[in-house]
């Protein structure tokens, strides 16, 4: 079975104190991981999509990047407005239509205080 | 304006009223998706499309129904709630399978 498993569960920052979320996986065949970042009341809205290690994506303050088992997303200098919910998700090819289904890791709340 | 439109936004329903979340979208998208979120277990697709008429299995399918018989929609169906689907429901839809999803705005949804 597909597991997304993503760490801290929640991050507190200063503006301006970059860190790193994590995102480790445990599926077969990976087809993409994909980012995601959630405003409280909102829908997921699309950060990136990554498709094989070694891989890396920047936008604005943000840089995800892909390993074999695992994704970070980078936040360099975070403003107060980066403070939502990052998701992460894979998709797989498990055969038949199965690439289609996407599973989702729990996500990680950051807070960034100015 | 390209987006993703879910209706209701708001539904308190009891147990055993079969119900209907519907779920269009403006962009010609091939695929289209349903999540639930819970506190606790995130984001879980209960059903998803590869195109019309063509639907499978996510993770959570149980109690739920769907079908897709236009491009553009692609209703959820509850056909006896239970207490344990109250949840957030979400649709999704992207140009092909591997592409970004566009979310629409949730509905949340309480059986009682």
């Amino acid at each position: 079975e597909d597991q997304v498993t993503q760490s801290p569960e929640a991050l507190r920052l200063q503006e301006g104190e970059s860190s790193s979320l994590n995102c480790s996986y445990t599926v077969s065949g990976l087809r993409g991981l994909f980012w995601y970042r959630q405003d409280p009341g909102k829908g997921p809205e699309f950060l990136f999509t990554l498709y094989s290690a070694g891989e890396e994506k920047e936008k604005e303050r943000l840089k995800a990047t892909l390993t074999k088992k695992e994704s970070f997303l980078h936040i360099t200098a975070p403003k107060p407005e980066d403070s939502a919910t990052y998701l992460c998700a894979v998709r797989t090819d498990a055969g038949g239509t199965s690439y289609g289904k996407l599973t989702f890791g729990q996500g990680t709340i950051l807070t960034v205080h100015p | 304006e390209a987006q993703v439109t879910q209706n209701p936004r708001y539904l308190i329903t009891v147990t055993g009223k079969k119900l209907t979340v519907t779920c269009s979208q403006n962009m010609n998208h091939e695929y289209m998706s349903w999540y639930r979120q819970d506190p606790g277990l995130g984001l879980r697709q209960i059903y998803y499309s590869m195109n019309v008429e063509v639907t499978d299995k996510g993770d959570v399918p149980e109690g739920y129904k769907v079908s897709r018989k236009e491009k553009r929609n692609f209703p959820l169906i509850l056909e006896s709630p239970s207490p344990n689907q109250t949840s957030l429901y979400f649709c999704a839809s992207s140009l092909n399978v591997g592409g970004e999803q566009f979310f629409g705005p949730g509905t949340r949804l309480t059986v009682l």
